[in-house]
């Protein structure tokens, strides 16, 4: 299997503009995770998925962040409109099984620079 | 709330030098603890999990991490470091026993190892 596979994995926008981004779990699996990094706060979860249906999107930090998963396929994370403050690098996990008894596999993450 | 705290946020050591690194968490049920390993410039890789059984853990790379209910905490430990060790290491929990699959995160810790 190829992981989990992010893209784009650099984003370079300006203020304002609205910016996608896209995640393809490992098939299979049927938890799918977006989490944030920064230095300031470290790894925050942002929202996750279960069979394609969003359960918890209480890290979602304003309205500006919305999540989709059409399919078990592919989900992604929009910002629109971008601020500077949303530069950080996203990360993407899927999991299948029942917490704790299945490993949580990240994506390389798409590092998002926002001017 | 729940929370993870790791006490080193930046540790410097010599190759062989001996590694142990503090995560304290903060909920008094049942958890599933994890390690994960950041290498410089690509996403976060497991590096063991508790969550039954024999509290002492043993992962890859000769990484191993100590359950201690009694105190909270998952210390991880290495008896002999290499520089390709060198990386940013965090400590995660999923509380409960129910099917949330919410990691929560420690800040990290920056491990730098010289050669």
């Amino acid at each position: 299997d190829a992981g989990v596979i992010q893209s784009p994995r650099h984003e370079v926008t300006e203020m304002g503009q609205e910016v996608t981004l896209r995640c393809k779990p490992i098939s299979g699996h049927d938890y799918l995770f977006w989490y944030r990094q920064t230095m300031m706060r470290g790894l925050e979860l942002l929202i996750y998925f279960n069979n394609n249906v969003p359960i918890d999107d209480s890290g979602m930090p304003e309205d500006r962040f919305s999540a989709k998963m059409p399919n078990a396929s592919f989900s992604t994370l929009k910002i629109q409109p971008s601020e500077p403050r949303d530069s950080a690098v996203y990360f993407c996990a899927s999991r299948r099984g029942l917490a704790g008894a299945d490993t949580q596999y990240f994506g390389p993450g798409t590092r998002l620079t926002v001017l | 709330a729940q929370s993870v705290s790791q006490h080193n946020h930046h540790v410097i050591l010599s190759e062989a030098a001996s590694l142990e690194l503090g995560c304290n968490y903060s909920y008094g049920g049942t958890v599933n603890l994890f390690w994960y390993v950041q290498y410089p410039g690509q996403h976060l890789q497991l590096l063991l999990k508790y969550f039954s059984g024999d509290p002492l853990v043993k992962g890859i790379k000769g990484f191993e991490a100590e359950f201690i209910k009694s105190k909270f905490s998952f210390n991880l430990r290495k008896p002999s470091v290499q520089w390709s060790d060198t990386a940013e290491y965090f400590c995660a929990v999923i509380v409960g026993s129910s099917n949330t699959g919410k990691l929560i995160f420690g800040q990290g810790t920056t491990l730098q190892v010289k050669p």
